[in-house]
């Protein structure tokens, strides 16, 4: 069935540092892509999507691309702060707007 | 925000006791879901909505059950709770607009069953 892998955690890094969270899936159809976050004691947020491939989404800094060709959707961003410290979920969304997550990579950013 | 409200935000309960937990939203979204999460597995469907007094189930629905006879509020019931039904539960309304829906979640409730 659909699915999506995340790299497990956690991820410790130094502020300023560059981050790679990565993400590939499994689907029979063309899913649409997510990457949530979730800070402590809250919801989950969205943080940017793409729809198809080739299409990148971007939010305060952070970025992925859809590639199909190597079914991935890894989360990068160029200088993460200590505010970025919080879980961070690959999901993905298929017919009907069914949705798989991923076991979520917590991020851990020290000054 | 996406005016999605969760009650109780924290609950203990002992084993058997039946519990409810409530969803509300305020901008007449169609779809509800409910879902769990656990450490290691993500999130997980249990049930969802797609209109008033209409639902189904999802990935991991034995044990629970939900109503909707609203649409601002939906209500997961765990009949009889059990020790493995402690988890945080999120309810998430669907946002269709754009190139694609996009689920917004609520807050959470952390649910403790002893």
């Amino acid at each position: 069935g659909d699915s999506v892998t995340q790299m497990e955690g956690p991820v410790t890094l130094s502020e300023e540092a560059f981050l790679t969270i990565n993400c590939t899936y499994t689907a029979t159809g063309y899913p649409s892509l997510f990457w949530y976050v979730q800070y402590p004691g809250e919801g989950l947020q969205l943080l940017l999507k793409a729809t198809k491939a080739d299409d990148k989404g971007s939010n305060k800094g952070f970025e992925a691309t859809y590639r199909k060709e190597t079914t991935s959707f890894h989360l990068e961003k160029g200088s993460v702060q200590v505010s970025d410290s919080a879980v961070y979920f690959c999901a993905l969304s298929v017919e009907n707007n069914d949705m798989r997550f991923g076991a979520g990579t917590r991020l851990t950013v020290k000054p | 925000d996406a005016g999605i409200t969760q009650s109780p935000r924290h609950k203990v309960t002992e084993t058997g006791t039946p519990v409810t937990l409530r969803c509300h939203q305020t901008e007449n979204h169609r779809y509800m879901y409910w879902y769990r999460q656990d450490p290691g597995h993500g999130l997980r469907l249990i049930h969802y909505s797609y209109g008033v007094k209409d639902t189904d189930k999802g990935e991991v629905s034995d044990g629970y059950s939900v109503s909707r006879s609203k649409t601002e509020d939906f209500l997961l019931t765990l009949e009889s709770a059990t020790s493995s039904q402690t988890s945080v539960y999120f309810c998430a309304i669907r946002f269709s607009g754009g190139s694609t829906d996009t689920q917004y979640f609520g807050p959470g409730t952390r649910l403790t069953v002893l």
